[in-house]
């Protein structure tokens, strides 16, 4: 069984103020990372696809890190708006061939 | 260009009625997921088509759940003989190889009376 966790499960965030959260995934034979968004009432949008130790991605005032020798993953929100609330899924595969596991998702909430 | 597709979007079955989900994929996308979302839940995987490869099926919770892939296109996910407990919110993927981004349809919202 692979196991991809995420904390924390929930997050309350003020506007205005940065968060991060975590990703965590087996560091044996890795192969990518991803991170998706999921509003509600929506279906998952892609934010990144991560391959390298040490990748560093950022749109707009989200970023992620990415270590795959030890196994993790970040995602940072700088400066949230209402508008980031979303459940934020990463999801690993562990080498070519297989397929893509997802965590369980952070669930975001910035409040005004 | 086009995106995922699925149909129905919504549909409402009696118990113990059969229904068909199909998606389309973006076309040239060889991987394709079928995934659920039951209230309140998070995304659990039920089948994984990658080209001709045989399928993963290591998510599907029961026998009475199937699902097809004719080549690289449409797929259809059948549930047989629904009960309550497969309401949820049928999700569909493709991306272009399996460590590709993946592309959700909008759903197919089903509800067993």
């Amino acid at each position: 069984i692979l196991n991809v966790e995420q904390s924390p499960q929930s997050l309350h965030v003020q506007e205005g103020d940065s968060t991060n959260f975590t990703c965590s995934f087996p560091s044996s034979n890795f192969y990518a990372l991803h991170w998706y968004r999921w509003e509600t009432a929506k279906s998952p949008e892609a934010l990144f696809v991560m391959t390298l130790n040490g990748d560093e991605k950022k749109k707009g005032r989200i970023s992620a890190t990415l270590n795959t020798k030890e196994g993790y993953s970040y995602l940072y929100i700088k400066g949230s708006q209402p508008e980031d609330s979303a459940t934020y899924l990463c999801a690993f595969i562990r080498a070519a061939g297989n397929k893509l596991t997802f965590g369980g998702g952070t669930r975001v909430l910035v409040k005004p | 260009g086009a995106g995922v597709s699925q149909s129905p979007s919504n549909k409402v079955t009696e118990k113990g009625k059969d229904v068909e989900l199909r998606c389309d994929p973006i076309s040239g996308h060889t991987a394709l997921y079928w995934y659920r979302q039951r209230l309140g839940q998070g995304l659990e995987f039920l089948i994984y088509f990658q080209g001709n490869s045989a399928p993963d099926k290591s998510g599907l919770p029961s026998d009475r759940f199937s699902a097809e892939r004719t080549g690289e296109s449409v797929s259809t996910l059948t549930i047989q003989r629904t009960q309550q407990e497969d309401s949820a919110v049928y999700l569909c993927a493709s991306s272009l190889s399996q460590a590709e981004t993946q592309y959700f349809g909008p759903g197919t919202r089903l509800l067993v009376l």
